[in-house]
């Protein structure tokens, strides 16, 4: 079965604060996604990547960075934490070039920025 | 831009009846892929069922089945049999048909409880 393992389950951190988000897979998979969920919002893309050090900007992608120095690991990163980024983060993986695959999640993050 | 509405944020059924949650999209194109996904309390996000947009034939996968119309650009949701381990958030995805790298857009989600 896909393994996608985010870091932390939940973590609490202060305004200003830079913050990293850890997600790896083990499927070789090409594909990684960054999602932040909210009550009402569903699911919105903050950033994805195809390839090892590419990135693509999604729906929602100021105020992150990310960061893709291997294929297997894909980061998420709040430059300065703020309120506003208190979120449920999910990261997801899926394969490339196999038409209808679906994106496999982790079990999220659930941030809390003070 | 792809849009997904799910337009009943929450729904409720009684163990072992049926229920169908709805979700329409907005795409200006021919060919796509649509998933239900399903969210437990736990909260991992996993797979229920996909529908490749060239496929007449609606998808079935044991208790789920959806009802795919193209032209309406409607895609629901039936549980058959509901169980209380059906009860979760369920959202809709809709993608564009290219080599899996394509993002997912989400519609808003619904909230399923089953009533033993």
């Amino acid at each position: 079965d896909v393994k996608v393992t985010q870091s932390s389950r939940y973590l609490v951190k202060r305004t200003g604060e830079k913050v990293f988000l850890e997600c790896v897979q083990d499927m070789d998979h090409e594909n990684m996604f960054w999602y932040r969920q909210d009550p009402g919002l569903g699911l919105r893309l903050i950033y994805f990547s195809y390839d090892v050090k590419m990135k693509e900007k999604g729906d929602i992608p100021e105020g992150y960075s990310v960061s893709r120095e291997k294929k297997e690991r894909f980061s998420l990163i709040l430059e300065s934490a703020s309120t506003n980024q208190t979120s449920m983060y999910l990261c997801a993986s899926s394969f490339s070039d196999r038409e209808s695959q679906p994106q496999h999640f982790g079990d999220g993050t659930r941030l809390s920025i003070l | 831009a792809q849009t997904v509405t799910q337009s009943q944020p929450e729904m409720s059924v009684q163990e072992a009846e049926t229920v169908t949650l709805s979700c329409t999209y907005d795409t200006s194109e021919s060919d796509y892929y649509l998933f239900w996904y399903k969210q437990p309390p736990s909260r991992q996000m996993i797979l229920v069922i996909r529908q490749e947009a060239y496929k007449q034939q609606n998808a079935t996968e044991n208790r789920f089945s959806v009802n795919f119309q193209k032209a309406a650009k409607s895609f629901s949701l039936k549980i058959s049999d509901s169980q209380l381990g059906d009860a979760a958030m369920y959202f809709c995805a809709y993608r564009r048909s290219n080599f899996g790298n394509e993002k997912l857009t989400f519609g808003t989600g619904t909230r399923l409880t089953i009533i033993p």
